[in-house]
């Protein structure tokens, strides 16, 4: 079946402007996480979804990261008066259950390569 | 709290050898599972395999197998019979199988180059 699917591949924007991030996680996934990848942070965890539960938002690193799930599916990730420090790769997982990261193998999308000039 | 170690930041290997990529972790938990991700240049993280802490096999997946030493808190990753689109970043990551744990720490990866 389809992966995890992200739009857009590429994105460059100029400092201060907002940016919309979109992730389709596989279907039939209830938990549906967020992470960043930069050079010098390597994966930071951002958001996770699971199910119709509140979003755990401890990973976000300023109130300009906001992100939002539809019906349960698609999630898109805002961030507002984009800085040069949020240029990264951010990548969109899911898994079937998402209460467990023990045991609840995580699927990445193919990430978003975000690029503030 | 968790910390995954990745101590190779780059391997060079002949294509059709075997390789391991070296992966320490430290956690607290009895409880917790070990994944290996390949990121090719393409940016897309590829699961490859997994361990859970109570497994008492080594996990395999064709060509890719775990060494699991749970004393040594060592998840190495074994590559055999190497292949050129082998050639890419390699992370180890781990998680917490009590309640309310969902996030992966990862390490900082291991960049594999297979040579013809």
């Amino acid at each position: 079946g389809a992966g995890v699917s992200q739009s857009p591949s590429n994105k460059v924007t100029e400092k201060g402007k907002d940016v919309e991030l979109r992730c389709d996680p596989i279907s039939g996934h209830t938990a549906l996480y967020w992470y960043r990848q930069s050079l010098g942070q390597g994966l930071e965890f951002l958001i996770y979804f699971q199910g119709n539960s509140a979003p755990d938002k401890s990973g976000l690193p300023s109130d300009r990261f906001s992100a939002e799930r539809t019906g349960g599916s698609v999630s898109t990730l805002t961030i507002q008066r984009t800085q040069q420090e949020d240029s990264a790769v951010y990548l969109c997982a899911s898994s079937l259950r998402g209460l467990e990261a023990g045991t609840d193998t995580q699927y990445f999308g193919p990430g978003t390569r975000l690029t503030v000039l | 709290a968790q910390k995954i170690t990745q101590t190779q930041p780059g391997m060079f290997v002949q294509e059709k050898e075997a390789v391991t990529l070296d992966c320490t972790y430290d956690t607290s938990d009895p409880s917790y599972g070990l994944f290996w991700y390949k990121q090719p240049s393409s940016g897309e993280m590829i699961f490859l395999i997994y361990q859970g802490s109570y497994d008492q096999q080594n996990a395999t997946e064709g060509r890719y197998s775990l060494n699991f030493q749970k004393a040594r808190k060592s998840a190495n990753l074994v590559i055999s019979a190497s292949q050129l689109g082998d050639s890419a970043m390699y992370f180890c990551a781990m998680g917490d199988s009590g309640a309310g744990s969902y996030q992966l720490t990862f390490g900082k990866g291991t960049k594999l180059s297979v040579i013809p």
